[in-house]
């Protein structure tokens, strides 16, 4: 079936630094999304985005978080700067439409803030 | 309060044995995804069903929306169905609420 990608799927840095996750979308696909999964807890929203713009978000979606896509690359979420509780499992997903249209996610990028 | 409410958070078989599992959620839906969570952490979508009964091999699922339930039943359960299995509700708005999941053991 169609796949996301998230690069890298492990990254470590140190509180205060900047980082990027990354993610390829299903190739037609117009919407994209971020989740949030603090190990062993529950999954939560974080940010849907269609045609270059942030639609909706949840209080999780911190104003030192962003998202892009840049001429239709990865779609990207930066943290800057990081703290420790935003360790977490964070997942891609995409989907070619709104309501009625299946979410596909990627594997997640683990990230470790010390 | 908790829009999606899975039940039961947890979850010990025999192999062999079924598997019923609740997903009640409530806000407006449009539809319903079950996923399964792997040990390490990534996602297997299930199914997508917005209403009606899906099968695949020895999984079901019946979402009722009038009821406002969806489950997903695992039939002759085996050691590799061990995991996590998320309900994910898909609102008219633009995001997915998930519930927080049960986690089943299958045991040899």
């Amino acid at each position: 079936g169609p796949k996301v990608l998230q690069i890298p799927s492990h990254q470590i840095i140190d509180m205060g630094q900047m980082v990027t996750l990354n993610c390829d979308p299903v190739s037609n696909h117009l919407y994209f999304y971020w989740y949030k999964q603090i190990l062993g807890q529950q999954m939560e929203f974080l940010v849907n985005f269609y045609n270059g713009k942030v639609m909706e978000k949840s209080k999780l979606f911190k104003d030192q978080f962003s998202v892009e896509r840049p001429d239709g690359s990865y779609f990207t979420l930066k943290i800057q700067p990081t703290a420790l509780e935003d360790s977490a499992v964070y997942f891609c997903a995409s989907s070619a439409g709104l309501g009625g249209n299946t979410q596909y996610f990627g594997p997640g990028t683990r990230l470790l803030v010390l | 309060g908790q829009q999606v409410q899975q039940s039961p958070a947890s979850l010990v078989l025999q192999e062999g044995e079924n598997a019923e599992l609740q997903c009640n959620f409530s806000t407006s839906l449009n539809s319903m995804q079950w996923f399964y969570q792997r040990p390490g952490g990534s996602l297997v979508s299930l199914f997508y069903n917005p209403s009606g009964t899906k099968h695949s091999g020895r999984l079901t699922s019946t979402t009722v929306i009038k009821e406002r339930r969806s489950s997903l039943h695992i039939s002759s359960s085996q050691t590799t169905d061990s995991g996590t299995y998320l309900c994910a509700l898909d609102t008219n708005a633009y995001k997915v609420i998930f519930g927080k999941g049960t986690h089943l053991h299958v045991l040899p």
